[in-house]
């Protein structure tokens, strides 16, 4: 079983509407769980960050973790066209330091 | 604050070059990182450093060589340089080694 898994799969959705995006992971060491996005050809930048189970919110933005299940999401309110991006999920503890593989959104007007 | 800067933005090399991707950062993090990001592959860990004169290897450290002289500086050295360095480069530092701030990112091309 991989680290952190994350489904790769393009994401189509109207503008509008609700994105939710997910990983599994199975290091139970890992305490800090982080959600960057990734613009075409640019590096990624940190969106969301958390260490503790539960949701944190921040605008439209609401990442959710859940440790017994090891399970992270990210839920994205009233999608835009400028949230069209790569999502990649970021989780660390005991030194280590693990990425998803990112999963691609696009956000249709 | 400029954050991470690196350079160059793009450069192709012949089989058999080398180069040194340079990678700098102002927030006086102690941890820093060399990735590499090929398409549907995500990120994976070349190098990375605790603080000056600390380095260890990363997932896919061969074919490439760091050093870390200043807190601010972590050059990433490709030396002859093969197809399959081919990709997508970026540098990364955290000051606690948990959220990690990345620069823009170097492609690179071997022909």
């Amino acid at each position: 079983q991989k680290e952190v898994e994350q489904d790769p799969g393009p994401l189509s959705v109207p503008e509008g509407a609700i994105v939710s995006l997910n990983c599994t992971y199975s290091n139970s060491a890992f305490q800090y769980f982080m959600w960057y996005r990734q613009y075409s050809r640019k590096g990624p930048e940190l969106l969301m960050y958390t260490y503790s189970s539960g949701n944190k919110e921040d605008g439209r933005f609401t990442a959710q973790v859940d440790k017994s299940s090891k399970y992270i999401s990210l839920f994205i309110r009233d999608s835009q066209p400028s949230d069209s991006a790569t999502y990649l999920c970021a989780m660390s503890g005991n030194n280590r330091l693990a990425f998803g593989k990112g999963n691609q959104v696009v956000v249709i007007p | 604050n400029a954050g991470v800067t690196q350079t160059p933005k793009f450069r192709i090399l012949k089989i058999g070059q080398s180069m040194t991707l340079q990678c700098t950062q102002d927030m006086n993090h102690n941890y820093m990182y060399w990735y590499r990001q090929d398409p549907g592959m995500g990120l994976k860990l070349i190098y990375y450093s605790v603080g000056a004169g600390i380095t260890d290897k990363g997932e896919v450290p061969n074919g490439y060589n760091v050093s870390r002289s200043t807190t601010e500086d972590f050059p990433l050295r490709l030396e002859l340089a093969a197809p399959s360095q081919t990709s997508v480069y970026f540098c990364a530092s955290t000051p606690r080694g948990d959220e990690q701030y990345f620069g823009p990112g170097t492609r690179l091309t071997v022909t």
